[in-house]
Order: C-alpha cells, then structure tokens, then sequence
C-alpha cells in the first residue's frame, strides 16, 4: 500500500530559525513528489513538483529536495506569513493520478 | 496560475437535506477532476475522481449512491451529498489538472459543510 508519513506534525520556530519538515513514502512507482501549502479554511496552494531523486527546487524562503525515500522542505529564515499546514503528496505510476497526501506539519513561526 | 472555483464556501443544512456543491476550472479545460475530504486537523483524503463524459471512480469505503458525482463539462464537476446527516459535516476540496498543462493538481478554495 502506498504511504506517506510527515514530521514533525507540528513545529514552532522563532522569526528567523531554520529547519526542515519530512516526508518518507513508500510507493510502487514514483511519478512525482508534491509539495502544498494549506491556510486554515482554504485550499492547498501548489509549492514544488520533484520527480526524480537529487532535484532540488527553490521558492524565496523554501528549497525542497527529494531522495529515493523522502523529501525534505527547507525553511530559512522563517517569517510569520510562513506560518501554516505544508502537506506533501506522491503521485504514482500506477493509480489514474491521483495524488496521495501525508497528514501535514502544522508550521508556526512567532514573532 | 490556473484558478479552480468551488461554490459554496460555507453550508450549514438541516438533517435528511441533499447539498451541491460546484467546482468549476476557470481557465482550462479538465477532463479529470478529483473530490476531498477533510476533517480537522487532518488530511486530505480522496473520496472520488470524477471523469468528464463518464462515471465517477470512487475509492474504497466511500458511497456512491450518497455522494453523487456529475461531470458534464470540461471545465464543470459537482458533488452532491444526498439526505445529509451529521457525520457528513466535513471540508470537501475539489482539485483539477489542466488537460493541456503539467502533472500538478490545482485546488478550490474547499466547501465548510455542517450538517444539523
């Protein structure tokens, strides 16, 4: 069965401190590994699509990155306005497209 | 970027009430478009792929006869949860790929049902 696990599920930061959120999978078949950022109410806002391992993408203040079991989403220097739910998603080979989601890292960043 | 609009934001109906909810692509066509669910402080779980022309594919564990899927355009899927009951109350999301574009999914801004 294919799995998506993310960590933390939540994480505070201070302005300013570095980290990155995980995401494992466990699929039959990679075809491409998403990122979304999701603010209370609202929809997911596409961030990255990684397809292969070693890619490495980058958006102001977020890098994901992608190896053969997970991905990685690098915040520096957070701001308040980072603040929310980044949820990762795998698409597989097999499946009619859909996307698979992992459960989210609720992400707070304090002034 | 491509926009999908999802009407109505917000629901709140009485038990033993049917309830549609609409998820348009603005500015693409979409052949595939796919229905979520969420529940608080948890994620997005596929309850159905709707296929423009054709029926709905529905994952495992999700009725159809309850929540109806209509696909008649390109650019047009609606759902629709038949005799509501409080354990329906839910954040459903609608996604769609553009036809002519690349694999992302882009998303509605999701539909807040509460059920009485």
């Amino acid at each position: 069965e294919d799995q998506v696990t993310q960590s933390p599920e939540a994480l505070r930061l201070q302005e300013g401190e570095s980290s990155s959120l995980n995401c494992s999978y466990t699929v039959s078949g990679l075809r491409g590994l998403f990122w979304y950022r999701q603010d209370p109410g609202k929809g997911p806002e596409f961030l990255f699509t990684l397809y292969s391992a070693g890619e490495e993408k980058e958006k102001e203040r977020l890098k994901a990155t992608l190896t053969k079991k997970e991905s990685f989403l690098h915040i520096t220097a957070p701001k308040p306005e980072d603040s929310a739910t980044y949820l990762c998603a795998v698409q597989v080979i097999q499946g009619a497209q859909k996307l698979v989601f992992g459960q989210g890292t609720r992400l707070t960043i304090n002034p | 970027g491509a926009v999908v609009s999802q009407h109505p934001s917000r629901v709140i109906c009485k038990s033993g009430t049917s309830v549609k909810i609409e998820c348009r692509s603005l500015d693409f066509q979409a052949t595939t478009m796919f229905w979520y669910r969420q529940f608080p402080k948890q994620s997005l779980m596929l309850m159905a792929t709707s296929n423009e022309g054709s029926k709905a594919t529905y994952e495992q564990g999700v009725e159809k006869d309850k929540f109806l899927i209509n696909h008649a355009s390109l650019t047009l899927s609606t759902l629709t949860v038949t005799s509501a009951h409080p354990e329906d109350s839910s954040f459903y999301i609608c996604s769609a790929r553009d036809t002519g574009g690349d694999e992302k999914l882009f998303f509605g801004s999701g539909t807040q049902l509460s059920v009485l």
